[in-house]
């Protein structure tokens, strides 16, 4: 069974601050990774995805994600954050043959200017 | 071009009545997702449809829960004898299929509020 941990419950960074949100998996076989976003009242928004390949993903918004297989993690990383950039940020895993997409608890980022 | 649009967009009903929540998914999106939303239980799969498999309902908490998709486009969640423990936000999500459906992003709905007294 595929699983994600998000081990914090809320970030907070000044504006202009790097940012990071964690996430680990557990899957069996090859991981497919993604990060979503969710703004209060509406719905989910894809950022970005690791397949294969380079384990530094770019994405939407400046947002970037380092996979590490050795530690199983996938953190969501940006240079310089942006009050706008406050809101909810899921990571989710998906085994390479499964139907399941399965997220972690959540992740509320608190830009402050 | 239009996204997932699910209605209603919130859905007030008493214990025991029956409710249809739908969703419209992107044109030409083979793979069709329902999830659940709750401040308990954060998000949870609950129903996977693609092309004309059968659907993967290991999600559903209940028998009480169903879903269909007709024509391989638009789907009704149903949930019969609606239990104050179901109340969440109900999320749809469509993507493409086919060999990259496991690696393929989803596209989320706004999703429908419902809220059982």
């Amino acid at each position: 069974a595929q699983s994600v941990a998000q081990p914090e419950d809320q970030v907070n960074v000044a504006e202009g601050n790097p940012l990071t949100v964690k996430c680990t998996y557990s899957v069996s076989g090859n991981p497919y990774l993604f990060w979503y976003v969710q703004y209060p009242n509406r719905g989910l928004q894809f950022l970005l995805k690791y397949i294969t390949g380079d384990n530094l993903v770019k994405g939407s918004y400046g947002f970037e994600a380092e996979f590490n297989k050795s530690q199983t993690s996938f953190h969501l990383k940006k240079p310089s954050a942006l009050v706008s950039d406050s809101a909810l940020y899921f990571c989710a895993v998906r085994a390479e043959y499964g139907n399941k997409l399965v997220f972690g608890a959540g992740t509320i980022l608190r830009v402050k200017s | 071009g239009a996204g997932v649009s699910q209605s209603p967009s919130n859905k007030v009903t008493e214990k025991g009545k029956d409710v249809e929540l739908r969703c419209d998914p992107i044109s030409g999106h083979t793979a069709l997702y329902w999830y659940r939303q709750s401040l308990g239980q954060g998000l949870e799969f609950l129903i996977y449809f693609q092309g004309n498999s059968a659907p993967d309902k290991s999600g559903l908490p209940s028998d009480r829960f169903s879903a269909e998709r007709t024509g391989g486009s638009v789907s009704t969640l149903t949930i019969q004898r609606t239990q104050q423990e179901d109340s969440a936000v109900y999320l749809c999500a469509s993507s493409l299929g086919g060999r990259g459906v496991s690696y393929n992003e989803q596209f989320f709905g706004p999703g429908t509020r419902l809220t059982v007294l």
